[in-house]
């Protein structure tokens, strides 16, 4: 089984700094295969990135993806205020869908 | 317009059953899969199980297993999280969502039903 580990856990910065997250798997996995999604209170999940780098429909491009084998980024290159929020690293493999533990974006 | 659109809140009593649904519109809900995700007060999100309504195919995470049932009615474009013995640790969002294109990542969430289990 493929363990995510996300950090930081809290990350405190202020509007228009620049946000770097890191998601790193246990083992080498496709970068296909990895996806990020934001949580805002009180909200659901949304979708950010897929296939590591690709943005979904409607995802400004402050947000970019890379990284691959274990090491996963998700940047943002200049907080906005809707951005502080909740980030998650998502991964499929072997038909199991596994989920980061999460990095909070906190308004420093 | 896709939209998952899930069940009410609800309020349990330990050792009661729970059937949550979750109605997909505005796409061919035989041709995607329907996973649930569980969120625990606080806490962060726990992917649960996953089936493709178009025939019946159901996957389940190994913490889950034996635990819920995921099902789907693909007549009426529903998917079903069900318990036959809740317990107070079941108290929870769940999420409903649905796979991409690929399968691999969830491009569509449902709004989340919120399960209270309590004495």
């Amino acid at each position: 089984e493929i363990v995510l580990t996300q950090s930081p856990g809290t990350l405190s910065l202020s509007p228009g700094e620049r946000a770097t997250l890191s998601c790193r798997a246990s083992q080498r996995v496709s970068s296909s295969f990895l996806a990020w999604y934001q949580q805002k209170p009180g909200q659901a999940p949304r979708l950010l990135i897929y296939g590591a780098s690709s943005r979904a429909t409607d995802i400004p491009d402050r947000f970019s993806g890379s990284g691959s084998g274990t090491d996963f980024t998700l940047t943002i290159s200049r907080l906005e205020p809707e951005d502080f929020a909740v980030y998650y690293c998502q991964h499929y493999g072997n038909s199991q869908w596994t989920f980061g533990q999460g990095t909070k974006v906190e308004i420093k | 317009e896709v939209q998952l659109v899930q069940s009410g809140a609800e309020v349990k009593k330990p050792g009661e059953s729970l059937k949550i649904s979750c109605q997909g519109s505005g796409y061919t809900f035989t041709n995607y899969w329907i996973g649930w995700v569980r969120q625990m007060p606080g806490k962060g999100l726990e992917w649960m199980g996953i089936i493709y309504p178009g025939d019946s195919d159901t996957r389940y995470s190994p913490s889950f297993q034996g635990q819920v049932t995921v099902s789907a009615d693909k007549s009426i474009s529903t998917a079903y999280l069900q318990w036959s013995s809740l317990e107070a640790s079941d108290t929870a969002m769940y999420y409903c969502l649905r796979g991409g294109s690929s399968g691999y990542y969830f491009d569509y969430w449902g709004q989340g039903t919120l399960v209270t289990v309590s004495s």
